[in-house]
């Protein structure tokens, strides 16, 4: 069974510019979740997506946003880039059929954001 | 206080060593628990996924609940040089939401071959 996979791998930005990523989750995952991920505040919890629907928000401008299609793959966007949007986003995707199955997420390998 | 806290190490060990990586929470709501494994600039990759306090082996690596002390630990027998990476505890009430999982911030450990 594939994995999930997000793309671009790496992209190189300059600041006020805008950046979408992508990430498909593992067949039949039907939550797909968006971290942020730094050295200094470590995972970062951004937003999380079930049935095309947003579920949750973690605390982030308006600048994140994000959405997710029918067959589960999921965008998100980050527009007006500034310096400090440089990081490693990661896309995880859980089953999303029970409580318990939403703690067992599977992550992507990343995209990792430089804003220049 | 961070819901979960991790000591970000870093921890050097020779190779064949036995590892202990441990974490605390805060939250007695917690009920699943996890343990992930990052490479440089790789995603996580999930190693154990408990629910509850006790004990779970696979091959090398054990992970341990404790809930009366709010403790969880992971060690890994025989170290081996490739387990050198960045490992991440987890822990979640088990609500339908992926957002109220709480990371901790990691611990970088070294084997020494």
């Amino acid at each position: 069974k594939a994995g999930v996979t997000q793309t671009p791998r790496y992209l190189i930005k300059t600041r006020g510019q805008q950046v979408t990523l992508s990430c498909s989750p593992i067949s039949g995952h039907r939550s797909v979740s968006w971290y942020q991920q730094t050295p200094g505040q470590g995972l970062q919890f951004l937003f999380e997506y079930f049935s095309e629907t947003q579920r949750n928000k973690g605390n982030f401008p308006g600048r994140f946003s994000g959405r997710q299609f029918s067959n589960s793959r999921s965008e998100m966007n980050v527009s007006t880039l500034e310096l400090g949007d440089s990081a490693l986003y990661l896309c995880a995707s859980s089953l999303g059929t029970s409580g318990s199955s939403y703690n067992e997420q599977f992550f992507g390998p990343g995209t990792r954001l430089t804003v220049l | 206080q961070k819901e979960v806290e991790q000591d970000p190490g870093p921890l050097s060990v020779p190779e064949g060593a036995i590892v202990s990586l441990n974490c605390t929470y805060s939250n007695s709501a917690f009920q699943y628990f996890m343990w992930y494994r990052q490479y440089s600039r790789k995603g996580p990759e999930l190693l154990m996924y408990t629910y509850s306090s006790g004990n779970k082996e696979d091959g090398r690596f054990t992970a341990q609940v404790d809930k009366s002390s709010k403790y969880i630990s992971l060690f890994i027998r025989d170290s081996q040089p490739s387990d050198s990476a960045t490992y991440l505890c987890a822990s979640g009430p088990g609500y339908s939401s992926a957002s109220k999982i709480i990371f901790g911030s990691g611990t970088r450990l070294s084997i020494r071959p």
